[in-house]
């Protein structure tokens, strides 16, 4: 079976920072690969799908690169609103089950 | 305005049987291209990918999980119901619906999801 491995797990950041978060497949998922944000008692809200085209209306200080098995989740100068918590979801064809990252919380510094 | 909301019981007990629904607007579960999974969280984890129905009431499910799960829709009443046997407070958990858009693989609109928790 399948598994993301995010790192890191928790990362502490100040308002202005860029921050990297990378997501680790098990096994090549080519660049099937959508990045999610979610803030406490909601939904998790799409950010980036197929590793890095951004979806409409998520500001362009997100990225996303990578492929294969290897994948990053780059903000660019922090805001307060970025704080949340990330997760990495694969949805190749080549394996039958979606299947989330763990998660990584950005707190504040 | 694309919407789910999800609707059920938010305390059941163990060995019981769930069933959640998911009333979407804003679209149809007829049309061609749209599907809707169940997703749950639970409390502190990551989410995870219980059932989808595709638009040509085709189904899939976790492998894990494949043995109690039962999916469906009305599409006249615009409806997706989850069926999950033999609760256990490990069940415990947000259920979510979402939608995809035909066979993409990650979901763009959510539901606010619905606290279900497993105890006698």
């Amino acid at each position: 079976d399948i598994q993301l491995t995010q790192s890191p797990s928790t990362l502490s950041a100040s308002v202005g920072d860029r921050i990297t978060i990378t997501c680790r497949a098990s096994q090549s998922i080519s660049r099937w690969l959508a990045w999610y944000q979610q803030k406490p008692g909601k939904a998790p809200n799409l950010l980036i799908t197929k590793a890095s085209s951004l979806e409409s209306g998520v500001p362009s200080r997100f990225s996303g690169s990578g492929s294969g098995t290897e994948f990053t989740l780059t903000i660019n100068s922090l805001q307060p609103e970025d704080f949340a918590t990330y997760y990495c979801q694969q949805y190749s064809s080549s394996f039958p089950e979606y299947i989330f990252g763990q998660g990584t919380k950005l707190e504040i510094k | 305005q694309v919407t789910l909301k999800e609707s059920g019981p938010v305390l059941v007990k163990p060995t019981e049987t769930l069933t959640l629904t998911c009333n979407v607007s804003g679209f149809s579960l007829s049309n061609g291209q749209l599907g809707v999974s169940w997703i749950r969280q639970a409390p502190g984890k990551a989410p995870e990918w219980l059932a989808h129905i595709f638009s040509n009431d085709g189904k899939s499910f976790s492998k894990s999980l494949k043995s109690r799960l039962t999916i469906s829709k009305d599409t006249s009443k615009s409806q997706v119901v989850l069926i999950m046997t033999l609760m256990d407070p490990v069940d415990t958990a947000t259920y979510y619906c979402a939608r995809m858009f035909s066979t993409t693989g990650f979901w763009t609109h959510w539901g606010q999801g619905i606290l279900v928790t497993v105890s006698s």
